[in-house]
């Protein structure tokens, strides 16, 4: 079976500061990964999308970067928080780009608190 | 490209009341369609995907109706119970979207006593 593991669960960090966010799927080779953002109490903004080792799509900007370093590894980071990063960042998986799987499997998420 | 609009953003139903909520969508050319639960704090469990093809999709207590005609996805829960209590958020994937899933902004559920 496919898990999905985030890390860390949550974050409390100053403005300015670096952020790194991580993301590993176990079970299934060579999955679409996906950041979503989601501001408290509201809907989910996908920011990046992978198809591949290697290769990142962004899909909004919000001073955030995304890489893809191995096949089941995905990370979230940022050289300088702001204020407006705070929120909860949830990454997926799914088995398909566009195909008829092209469900989304969600990890638990990572709380940011930016202060 | 697609738009979601779902309503309401909040609802609150009477323990054993059905709970209704619905999503309208903008491209005729959808396809998949998605409804997630996210209780409190937590991530978002899939509750059931639908197809085009497909109007009338029971799941465990909820149903789901697809109305092409409409633009509409619609999440019924019949006789809601306090573990119904949640946000919930439809989603829709199309063509227009570059097959990327497009959410709508939720309905948080409080099911009460």
């Amino acid at each position: 079976a496919q898990t999905i593991h985030q890390w860390p669960v949550a974050e409390i960090k100053a403005v300015g500061s670096p952020l790194s966010l991580g993301c590993t799927i176990k079970g299934k080779s060579s999955p679409n990964l996906y950041w979503y953002w989601q501001a408290t109490g509201g809907t989910l903004q996908q920011l990046f999308y992978s198809i591949t080792v290697g290769q990142v799509e962004s899909v909004v900007q919000l001073n955030l970067s995304a890489s893809r370093p191995k096949d089941d590894q995905f990370i979230l980071s940022t050289e300088k928080l702001l204020l407006s990063h705070s929120g909860f960042y949830l990454c997926a998986w799914s088995l398909d780009w566009g195909g008829v799987q092209n469900t989304l499997y969600f990890g638990a998420g990572t709380r940011l608190s930016v202060l | 490209g697609e738009q979601v609009e779902q309503r309401p953003p909040h609802l609150s139903v009477r323990e054993g009341d059905s709970a209704f909520i619905t999503c309208t969508y903008t491209d005729p050319n959808s396809y998949y369609f998605f409804w997630y639960k996210q209780e409190p704090g937590a991530s978002l469990q899939l509750l059931m995907k639908v197809f085009s093809s497909t109007e009338i999709n029971e799941g465990q207590g909820f149903t789901v109706l697809l109305n092409k005609k409409d633009k509409r996805l619609s999440l019924n829960l019949t006789a809601a119970h306090p573990g119904d209590s949640a946000a919930y958020f439809c989603a829709v994937s199309s063509t227009s979207s570059g097959q990327k899933l497009v959410f709508g902004q939720g309905t948080i559920l409080k099911v009460y006593l």
